[in-house]
């Protein structure tokens, strides 16, 4: 069994100041994790993926998440907000078994970009 | 160009008349899926495919049929849609490996009235 928690549905920030986007996780497997982003009536976009190899992830348009085994934590970060990031945010949680290869999306957290 | 394309994008229907919605992937992967995304509820996970002719029950299989005859070819089969159906649908893909990563459709808007 597996789920993910995204402990704020809606964060909002300045432009230029630090993006803290939360999700939490539990899983009975060795999961990778991903963060998706997804613009106003668009699909969803990879910004980046932990799969076991370094714990500190880089992703696209300057996004960093760091994976803490410890904490069951997979936070977004990115150090300077830009209003094209104004979207929403999925945290998601892979784990493959022999029960099967199931996807298990946060709730989302909507991102709000200030000028 | 790598991508999943899912028809219709819109849709508006009547409480049972059948409909389908068609998912193509031309990126060679074994692995294939549905979603619904509601407000509030994120995206919760249909029905999934590890390869062709093998389906399995996501989170939210009822009142959903899907079908994987052809690797490419993964679509959902609202056989009676009833209004609790209207949604917001994405079809997935990837290769099988859990640190793959999932390619989505544009999404499918679907009005059950």
């Amino acid at each position: 069994a597996q789920s993910v928690t995204q402990l704020d549905s809606h964060v909002s920030v300045s432009e230029g100041t630090p993006v803290l986007l939360r999700c939490n996780y539990s899983s009975s497997y060795s999961p990778s994790l991903f963060w998706y982003v997804q613009h106003p009536n668009k699909g969803l976009q990879l910004l980046l993926k932990y799969t076991s190899a370094a714990t500190l992830v880089k992703g696209i348009n300057g996004f960093e998440a760091e994976f803490k085994k410890s904490e069951t934590s997979f936070h977004l970060t990115k150090p300077s907000a830009h209003m094209s990031d104004a979207a929403e945010y999925f945290c998601v949680v892979r784990g493959v078994s022999n029960a099967g290869n199931m996807l298990t999306f946060g709730g989302g957290t909507r991102l709000m970009v200030k000028p | 160009e790598a991508q999943v394309t899912q028809n219709p994008r819109y849709l508006i229907t009547v409480t049972g008349k059948k409909l389908t919605v068609t998912c193509s992937q031309n990126m060679n992967h074994e692995y294939m899926s549905w979603y619904r995304q509601d407000p509030g509820l994120g995206l919760r996970q249909i029905y999934y495919s590890m390869n062709v002719e093998v389906t399995d029950k996501g989170d939210v299989p009822e009142g959903y049929k899907v079908s994987r005859k052809e690797k490419r070819n993964f679509p959902l089969i609202l056989e009676s849609p009833s209004p609790n159906q209207t949604s917001l649908y994405f079809c997935a893909s990837s290769f099988s490996g859990s640190g793959n990563t999932i390619y989505f459709g544009e999404g499918s808007w679907l009005t059950v009235v």
